[in-house]
């Protein structure tokens, strides 16, 4: 089926460790973004791109990596994980023009200790 | 910059009650309004949208919300709620010229039988 495929779904990984959550999808949408959900706050962006190759930060962009090298997919990197950094992940996508719905992945759940 | 919120984290309501979930939200220019619904465990999926013309917005499975311009409120309701409508519910507002949405801190709808 078409949509956004994340990966993996559920991760536990310690302190410090690099961890790289993957995102595709099968639109060639241009917009991509990931989203972090946490209790209280709701979701938060943490980056967003607009093609292959242009990425700008979010909200809360501190210790996470991105890049986008190809259209359909848009890599989340934490370099040096930390215990703040436990949470959901969401990877979206949405189409050009405004006012375009933005499709959700099925989430990624992080576990630091 | 703009910013939403969900004026009620949880909302319980017994099964075939109408709800409501308030939502309100700030910005100094023309806005886009969404609400999406999150089941257990999965992403988010879109119950409508308001990007112009008429106030009264009807989404999927009985959803409907209104733009208020003067209150800058985009309240959802559902005249009889069922079982299966238990989930947590965003807001979320985007600037016409901005590529991407701002979410509220999420309302969890519980039903009751």
């Amino acid at each position: 089926d078409a949509g956004i495929t994340q990966s993996p779904r559920y991760k536990i990984t310690e302190t410090g460790r690099q961890v790289t959550l993957m995102c595709h999808q099968t639109w060639s949408h241009s917009y991509m973004f990931w989203y972090r959900q946490d209790l209280g706050h709701g979701l938060r962006l943490i980056y967003y791109s607009a093609a292959a190759d242009i990425t700008d930060k979010g909200e809360v962009p501190d210790g996470y990596v991105v890049s986008r090298s190809k259209t359909e997919n848009f890599p989340l990197t934490l370099e040096s994980a930390t215990r703040s950094q436990t949470s959901v992940y969401f990877c979206a996508s949405r189409s050009e023009g405004s006012g375009n719905t933005i499709y959700f992945g099925e989430g990624s759940w992080l576990t630091v200790v | 910059a703009q910013s939403v919120t969900q004026l009620d984290s949880q909302v319980p309501v017994f099964e075939e009650a109408p709800v409501e979930l308030r939502c309100n939200y700030s910005s100094s220019v023309s806005v886009y309004l969404f609400w999406y619904v999150q089941y257990p465990n999965q992403g988010l999926q879109l119950l409508l949208k308001y990007l112009s013309g008429s106030t009264l917005v009807k989404g999927i499975n009985g959803f409907e919300a209104e733009f208020n311009k003067s209150q800058t409120s985009f309240h959802l309701r559902k005249p009889s709620v069922h079982i299966s409508d238990t989930a947590e519910y965003f807001c979320a507002v985007s600037d016409r010229g901005a590529q991407k949405l701002v979410f509220g801190q999420g309302t969890r709808l519980t039903i009751n039988p």
